[in-house]
């Protein structure tokens, strides 16, 4: 199995801090790497697929990058609404999930 | 709107049986994969298992292999998982959601809880 390692599990930043979050894969995925937010007691939200694409209707804060085995994902200017836990998921060979980072708002 | 609807859940005891539902509207659903994916405050989440949009393709986590059944039915828009033999370890949240591999899994039920305890 594909494991994937999120880092760091969890942080704390202001409004319109620049955020970065990091996932990195146990072996070469390309770019079958998704993000996604989960509010607390809702389902996840697709943010961004095949690494660096923006889901339609999510804001253009949001980026990210990588490909092989190191990702990224950056949020340029935090908002209120950011707030939540993110996770990477992989979708090379089966599907298998990061184990989160929780952005708590200052 | 494009919407997954899942049901079933509940409290069931271990080695005992439970099948989830997912209905889903607003899109051509036999054009899609589908897949159950679990979440556990311990072990976060987990994908259980994914059916092609014919139903000829079908992948399961080990875990859950011999146990869960997924099919669906394209006729009535829905989406199955029979879980057999029970575990405490299989209790999760269960959210229905549509896979598109490269494109992400693009569109989520609200879940459905199982409790699997004595």
């Amino acid at each position: 199995d594909i494991q994937m390692t999120q880092s760091p599990p969890s942080l704390s930043a202001s409004v319109g801090d620049r955020v970065t979050i990091t996932c990195r894969a146990s072996q070469n995925i390309n770019s079958y790497l998704n993000w996604y937010q989960q509010i607390p007691g809702k389902a996840p939200k697709l943010l961004i697929y095949a690494a660096s694409s923006l889901q339609s209707g999510v804001p253009s804060r949001f980026s990210g990058s990588g490909s092989g085995t190191d990702f990224t994902l950056t949020i340029t200017s935090l908002q209120p609404a950011d707030f939540g836990t993110y996770y990477c998921q992989q979708s090379y060979n089966s599907i298998t999930f990061g184990g989160g980072t929780k952005v708590e708002i200052k | 709107q494009v919407q997954l609807v899942e049901s079933g859940g509940g409290l069931v005891k271990p080695g005992g049986s439970l099948r989830l539902s997912c209905a889903a509207s607003g899109f051509t659903f036999s054009d899609y994969y589908m897949t159950w994916i679990r979440q556990t405050p311990g072990k976060g989440l987990e994908w259980v298992s994914y059916m092609s949009g014919s139903g000829t393709t079908v992948y399961y986590r080990d875990s859950v292999k011999g146990r869960f059944t997924i099919s669906r039915d394209n006729a009535k828009n829905s989406l199955y998982l029979q879980m057999n033999s029970l575990r405490a370890g299989d209790t999760a949240v269960y959210y229905c959601a549509r896979e598109t591999r490269y494109y992400g899994t693009d569109v989520w039920g609200q879940g459905t809880t199982v409790t699997v305890s004595s």
